[in-house]
């Protein structure tokens, strides 16, 4: 079955960077692209970006633009997405899901930003 | 960016009723090319990622219960649950994936009177 399995709750310091990891099985990794969802604490889904994982083309939501990159490895069919200068904002869980209607997610990975 | 708005905030209904939800989009999300509409919905619970019901703005999932039906084209979408169950309870979302960026409804809470 389709599984996304996504690396472990970080807490990170003001300006840090942090990098989750999510990793594929069950079907043809580079069939279809990977999107990053992230929701704050009580608040709705927020969309990221997203990653053609043929190509590695990406696109990126302007306010996120030049903090966060997307890449993959497509040997270990394995997502990644590096959020940097990180702030108390970015406190969050953040999901990957796969295709653009997100058929399956991963579990989440709660990223903490605290002093 | 297409911005998504749903309607209410917030529903409370009696088991066995009827729950609609309501979604617009401020621009179309029909693509002319093949005549679908862009549009999903999630169910989301505390503690757990969303799960897709509905894409396509009216397939249902596979596993999803008929009671869960989409319907709308264009730029209005409703999402209806014929017979609300306890187990019904939950945040639900809309999506485009029509453009980028992929925006998201801000959610309606369903609740059991």
């Amino acid at each position: 079955q389709v599984q996304l399995v996504q690396s472990g709750a970080e807490v990170k310091k003001p300006g840090a960077s942090v990098k989750v990891s999510c990793k594929a099985s069950g079907y043809t990794f580079t069939t279809y692209g990977i999107n990053w969802v992230r929701q704050a604490p009580g608040q709705g889904l927020e969309w990221m970006a997203w990653i053609n994982t043929t190509n590695g083309n990406t696109n990126y939501a302007q306010k996120l633009q030049g903090r966060v990159t997307l890449t993959t490895d497509t040997s270990t069919s394995t997502a990644y997405m590096e959020l940097r200068s990180l702030s108390s904002d970015d406190t969050a869980m953040y999901y990957c899901a796969r295709r653009g209607f997100c058929d399956s997610w991963g579990q989440g990975t709660l990223v903490t930003v605290s002093s | 960016d297409i911005v998504m708005t749903q309607s209410p905030d917030s529903l409370a209904m009696s088991l066995g009723e009827r729950a609609t939800i309501s979604c617009k989009s401020s621009q179309i999300v029909l693509h002319s090319s093949n005549n679908k509409n862009y549009l999903a919905w999630y169910q989301q619970k505390p503690g757990q990622p969303p799960k897709l019901l509905i894409y396509w703005a009216s397939t249902r999932e596979s596993g999803v219960p008929d009671r869960f039906s989409g319907s709308g084209s264009g730029t209005d979408f409703t999402l209806t649950i014929s017979s609300l169950q306890a187990e019904d309870v939950a945040v639900y979302y809309c999506q485009q994936y029509y453009g980028i960026p992929y925006t998201f409804g801000q959610g309606t809470k369903l609740e059991i009177k």
